[in-house]
């Protein structure tokens, strides 16, 4: 059973350009989230994505987008980077809707200069 | 909305010494509750879980009991190693589809 995982590991952008994450859910989930850690904080819930439609959103403005494809992968979008963007992105995936057991990615660095 | 509030770090222990780590919640219904450590350089990993009021998660030597009257669920191990050197997220999940993580406690275990 693979675990869930990211690329790229690192990401370096400047301050304007558009960045693309992908993720691969564990085998078997069919859920995806994104999560936004910024140094020092907790993960900050971006979305989520079942059966490849959103299934929620947290309080991220609409340059953060995503897609979920029929092998149940997942790709973060972000447009018109800004500083503060710079943060580790995690996608956790899980089996279902109940909001339990997430299991996370290793994550992607992004650093916006 | 759903919070968690957890003990401020950084916390520094000496090899076998008692942890604890502070964790309150506000939230609707009857949230599942977790903690998740991220050890340096990792993601996070799911330590342990309750899904009810007054069960007991535990894993690797740590446990957290689900008091709905305290609306708490405080991490204690009683005898840390230096491996146990990360940071510790409480987290929470309602009747919805996320994790509300608290800040993260930075705990360092020295020799």
């Amino acid at each position: 059973e693979t675990g869930v995982t990211q690329s790229p590991t690192h990401l370096i952008k400047t301050r304007g350009q558009q960045v693309t994450l992908r993720c691969s859910s564990q085998s078997g989930h069919n859920t995806v989230s994104w999560y936004q850690q910024a140094l020092g904080q907790g993960p900050q819930f971006i979305f989520q994505y079942y059966r490849e439609e959103e299934n929620g959103r947290g309080n991220f403005p609409p340059r953060f987008s995503g897609l979920q494809f029929p092998n149940y992968s997942s790709e973060l979008n972000v447009n018109a980077l800004e500083l503060d963007d710079s943060a580790l992105y995690l996608c956790a995936s899980s089996l279902g809707l109940d909001g339990d057991t997430q299991y996370f990615g290793p994550g992607t660095r992004l650093t916006v200069l | 909305g759903d919070s968690v509030t957890q003990m401020e770090g950084p916390v520094t222990l000496s090899e076998e010494a008692f942890l604890t780590i502070n964790c309150t919640y506000t939230a609707t219904g009857y949230p599942s509750l977790f903690w998740y450590v991220q050890y340096p350089g990792e993601g996070l990993q799911l330590l342990l879980k309750a899904t009810k009021a007054d069960d007991k998660g535990s894993n690797k030597g740590f446990e957290a009991t689900y008091r709905k009257e305290t609306t708490s669920f405080h991490l204690e191990k009683g005898s840390v190693q230096v491996s146990d050197s990360a940071v510790y997220f409480c987290a929470l999940s309602s009747n919805d589809y996320k994790l509300s993580f608290g800040a993260g406690t930075t705990v360092t275990v020295r020799a």
